[in-house]
């Protein structure tokens, strides 16, 4: 299996213009995960997905953020218009669904580093 | 309030040692999974060791085991000889109710020779 795929793994654009990062997870597994990692505020789960279908997305910051699912194996998260603020890394993770018991870990792609000028 | 604490922002340990990472998480759920995950300067997160909230004994995945004080919130991660390319970030997670993660902040591990 070739784990989670991201791409781009790195990204460089000016402040206004729009971002699109993408995440294939690994064939057969249940949940999406987007998350955000920059020093200042550590790991952030922005919103994650099951079956598709956005779960919950409160952790997304601002409506310049938004994530689809269009099928199971492929997912987007789109920021525009793109900020400074929003350099970051961007991991995408995808899990198993099991019962609450049972270790569901998730499997972190290698995640994109965006970076806004 | 912090569903997961990690008090110690940097840690180091010789190599060859035992070293002992602290995690206290906070649920009122029955039902959780603490997870432990491993940053290596390139980046990826590498999970390490799970342990269920009814688990009765303590996970053990090599080198790593987990002390898990279920009356106290604890769910510290040991890692017993240390190597060098143990020296990464280490990260304390907690799922509960759905598929909802909560990572910790993060502990800084450097194994020195």
């Amino acid at each position: 299996d070739a784990g989670v795929i991201q791409s781009p793994r790195h990204e460089v654009t000016e402040m206004g213009q729009e971002v699109t990062l993408r995440c294939k997870p690994i064939s057969g597994h249940d949940y999406l995960f987007w998350y955000r990692q920059t020093m200042m505020r550590g790991l952030e789960l922005l919103i994650y997905f099951n079956n598709n279908v956005p779960i919950d997305d409160s952790g997304m910051p601002e409506d310049r953020f938004s994530a689809k699912m269009p099928n199971a194996s492929f997912s987007t998260l789109k920021i525009q218009p793109s900020e400074p603020r929003d350099s970051a890394v961007y991991f995408c993770a995808s899990s198993l669904a099991r019962d609450r018991t049972s270790n569901n870990e998730q499997f972190f792609g290698p995640g994109t580093r965006l970076t806004v000028l | 309030a912090q569903k997961i604490t990690q008090t110690q922002p940097g840690m180091f340990v010789q190599e060859k040692e035992a070293v002992t990472l602290d995690c206290t998480y906070d649920t009122s759920d029955p039902s959780y999974g603490l997870f432990w995950y491993k940053q290596p300067s390139s980046g990826e997160m590498i999970f390490l060791i799970y342990q269920g909230s009814y688990d009765q004994q303590n996970a053990t995945e090599g080198r790593y085991s987990l002390n898990f004080q279920k009356a106290r919130k604890s769910a510290n991660l040991v890692i017993s000889a240390s190597q060098l390319g143990d020296s990464a970030m280490y990260f304390c997670a907690m799922r509960e109710g759905g598929q909802n993660f909560v990572f910790g902040p993060g502990t800084r591990l450097s194994v020195l020779p």
